[in-house]
């Protein structure tokens, strides 16, 4: 069971807007630690979406975007395309553990 | 080409260690953490520890402590992470990861650099 809470798929059509959203507690998103999202195509390596919240690293599309309230954040596609389909991990801080955690992943399908 | 490549593919036996490698390029190897992350077989992701190369100060996720020992050598620029008295559930992919923080807080660490990975299968 991961410290952090995510839905294990969504799926949308091509041109439509996703969320995916990822849930922690007072030890980690609500104790104020940033959340970042990651992307891994099938047999590759994660890629880095969005850091501290809502900042996307250069070359990412701005179709990309991140959001985060309390003790939740979110990651909002838009304008999907066949080739966002991956699965997407959030990433914090957990005190209680003293360590960095992970969701336990978002697969999403382009219908 | 700012790179991390990681050593080959091994199979071990429950009990066994093994060493993996990751080998850092294009950058000063000094300057940055090095994270270890792994990934089973149709599972999520999971931060196994820290090592900073220029002290070889190091940091454990609870889960791992007593198993997993990082070390580098910074005259060929590489990390290396061993992980002992393995079991069937350490088959995984293990990655090697570097990256910064935001918000100017060492804690909210992110990864914008992967190794592509080794996978370590433990059989008998």
């Amino acid at each position: 069971q991961s410290v952090l809470t995510q839905p294990p798929s969504v799926s949308g059509a091509p041109g439509q807007r996703v969320t995916i959203s990822c849930t922690g507690s007072s030890s980690n998103i609500g104790a104020g630690y940033d959340v970042h999202w990651y992307q891994q195509l099938p047999g590759t390596a994660p890629k880095l979406l969005i850091y501290g919240n809502n900042n996307r690293p250069s070359g990412v599309p701005d179709r990309f975007s991140g959001s985060k309230s309390g003790t939740s954040a979110s990651l909002a596609i838009t304008g999907l395309q066949a080739e966002d389909e991956a699965d997407y991990y959030c990433q914090s801080y957990d005190s209680s553990l003293s360590g960095w955690v992970f969701g336990g992943g978002t697969k999403l399908t382009v219908l | 080409q700012v790179q991390l490549v990681q050593s080959g593919a091994e199979v071990k036996k429950p009990g066994a260690s093994v060493k993996v490698s990751c080998k850092a390029s294009g950058y000063t190897f000094t300057g940055y953490y090095m994270h270890w992350v792994r990934q089973a077989p149709g599972h999520g992701l999971e931060w196994m520890g820290w090592i900073a190369p220029n002290s070889g100060g190091t940091k454990y996720a609870q889960k791992f402590q007593g198993r997993v020992t990082l070390t580098r050598d910074t005259s060929i620029s590489t990390a290396y992470m061993e992980l002992s008295r393995l079991r069937s559930d350490d088959t995984a992919i293990y990655y090697c990861a570097i990256g910064g923080y935001s918000s100017s807080w060492f804690l909210n660490w992110y990864f914008d650099l992967w190794g592509r990975g080794t996978l370590v299968t433990v059989s008998s």
